[in-house]
């Protein structure tokens, strides 16, 4: 049972151009949540999706970043015209429900030059 | 808004020696807690889930307790390796943030041989 798998791992960017990050979540998990890790800070929810459904999106910026969770195929964290304080690792959890254990996957390590 | 605070910052010890890592968290309305290793540059590797109905759950070396109504969790570690070198960290999930988790900054252990 392979686990939470995030593409790519290493993902650079120039200023302005689109970011877009893909998480495949556990065999039988439905539920992922994408989290941030910026330089030297703590890791920072971002949003938690259901399959075809947002559940809560508080911790996403307000602009630029979108997330979406399809029927079929991976998660995807979307960032549009990327910034230098975008760069950070964001990794991908699923889990089988509200009240299961969360599996993290390696995570995306943006970096904006 | 759930906050956690995780005791010690930084904890350097020979090998062999038990350990202790303290979190404390504000909300204590939570469905579950987890803890975690992250070791650098990688992802985040669950060690222990336990439920907020449990008061401890072990795991080989690694003990961790919860006293959900006073918000701290313990996370004993016995006869500590280098290997146990890491960033740990501390996850209290749900409550008023509903299903995601909310991380400490973490505790980061040093084992010296």
């Amino acid at each position: 049972n392979a686990g939470v798998m995030q593409n790519p791992r290493h993902l650079v960017r120039r200023r302005g151009q689109e970011a877009r990050l893909r998480c495949s979540p556990m065999k039988g998990h439905s539920h992922v949540y994408w989290y941030r890790q910026l330089p030297e800070e703590g890791l920072k929810f971002m949003v938690y999706l259901q399959k075809e459904n947002i559940i809560d999106e508080s911790g996403m910026p307000k602009e630029r970043f979108s997330a979406e969770f399809p029927k079929e195929g991976p998660s995807i964290l979307r960032i549009q015209q990327v910034v230098r304080g975008d760069s950070a690792a964001y990794f991908c959890a699923s889990s089988g429900g509200l009240n299961t254990e969360a599996f993290f996957g390696q995570g995306t390590r943006l970096t904006v030059v | 808004k759930q906050e956690v605070t995780q005791i010690p910052a930084a904890l350097s010890v020979p090998e062999g020696e038990n350990l202790v890592l303290n979190c404390s968290f504000t909300d204590s309305a939570i469905y579950n807690l987890q803890w975690f290793r992250q070791d650098p540059g990688k992802g985040l590797t669950s060690l222990l889930l336990i439920q907020s109905s449990q008061r401890e759950q072990t795991s080989g070396r690694l003990n961790a307790s919860l006293d959900k109504s006073s918000g701290r969790s313990t996370l004993y570690i016995a006869a500590s390796q280098p290997g146990d070198s890491a960033t740990y960290l501390c996850a209290p999930a749900g409550g008023t943030s509903y299903g995601k988790l909310t991380f400490g900054q973490g505790t980061i252990l040093t084992v010296h041989p």
